[in-house]
């Protein structure tokens, strides 16, 4: 059974780049068929998604962050990142991870996963 | 402001139905992208309902069902159980954004 768990700082300062990983266990990264995505939820607010990633090197990133944000895939520690530069306090908030999945071929009609339980990133000084 | 709407909360009784709606437009769930639901107990990894409108994964009892029409969707839990209060959220995505999108998510209270 796939199991994603988010790992990484807890506490980041503003204009700092948050860095978090998302180890994967119970199944490779390297699947041809898998994505591999970050979605985060501020406090009060709605999930947003961050981007999508495959171990291809193919990327899709939230157009309202492409300036700042970088997701990479890791086949040899069977994990991946995200790196989110430039931060503020409205990026506050609980990351999830999360393996992306395609319908019928189709990566626009797909879902998310399992996903990681989460883990929260607090900017502040 | 999510782009799909959900109510904040719903509630029923054990043993009752309910449906959550998810109401999106013309460039989300009205152009035909596919909408999924999953169950959030805070604290924990959201869980997989219903993807591709109505089809349930396996171990997902037959109690939780989809449905889609225009520009909206619901999900509908019948037998209320007490193990069913939790968050739900309905998924999908926007062309117009350009964006996988989610709604804001619903409390289910069960009374």
């Amino acid at each position: 059974q796939l199991q994603l768990q988010e790992s990484g700082p807890g506490l980041v300062k503003p204009s700092g780049t948050l860095s978090l990983t998302c180890i994967v266990s119970g199944g490779s990264i390297s699947s041809t068929t898998y994505y591999w995505a970050w979605i985060r939820q501020p406090p009060g607010k709605g999930l947003e998604w961050i981007g999508t990633s495959h171990h291809s090197g193919s990327t899709y990133y939230n157009p309202s962050l492409r300036s700042r944000v970088a997701i990479s895939v890791d086949t040899s520690k069977n994990q991946f990142s995200l790196r989110l530069s430039s931060v503020t306090a409205a990026d506050t908030a609980v990351y999830y991870c999360a393996r992306h999945l395609e319908y019928f071929g189709e990566l626009l009609d797909g879902w998310f996963d399992p996903w990681g339980q989460g883990t929260l990133v607090t900017v502040s000084s | 402001q999510s782009v799909l709407t959900q109510p904040p909360s719903v509630s029923g009784a054990p043993g009752q139905r309910v449906t959550i709606s998810c109401t999106g437009s013309s460039s989300n769930i009205g152009a035909g992208h596919y909408v999924h639901w999953f169950q959030h107990l805070p604290g924990t990894a959201p869980k997989l309902l219903i993807s591709a409108n109505n089809n349930r994964p396996s171990g997902v009892p037959d109690r939780f069902s989809g449905s889609w029409s225009g520009t909206s969707a619901s999900l509908a839990i019948t037998g209320l159980q007490a193990e069913d209060e939790a968050d739900y959220f309905c998924q999908s995505y926007d062309s117009s954004l350009s964006t996988w999108v989610f709604g804001g998510g619903t409390k289910l209270t069960v009374l």
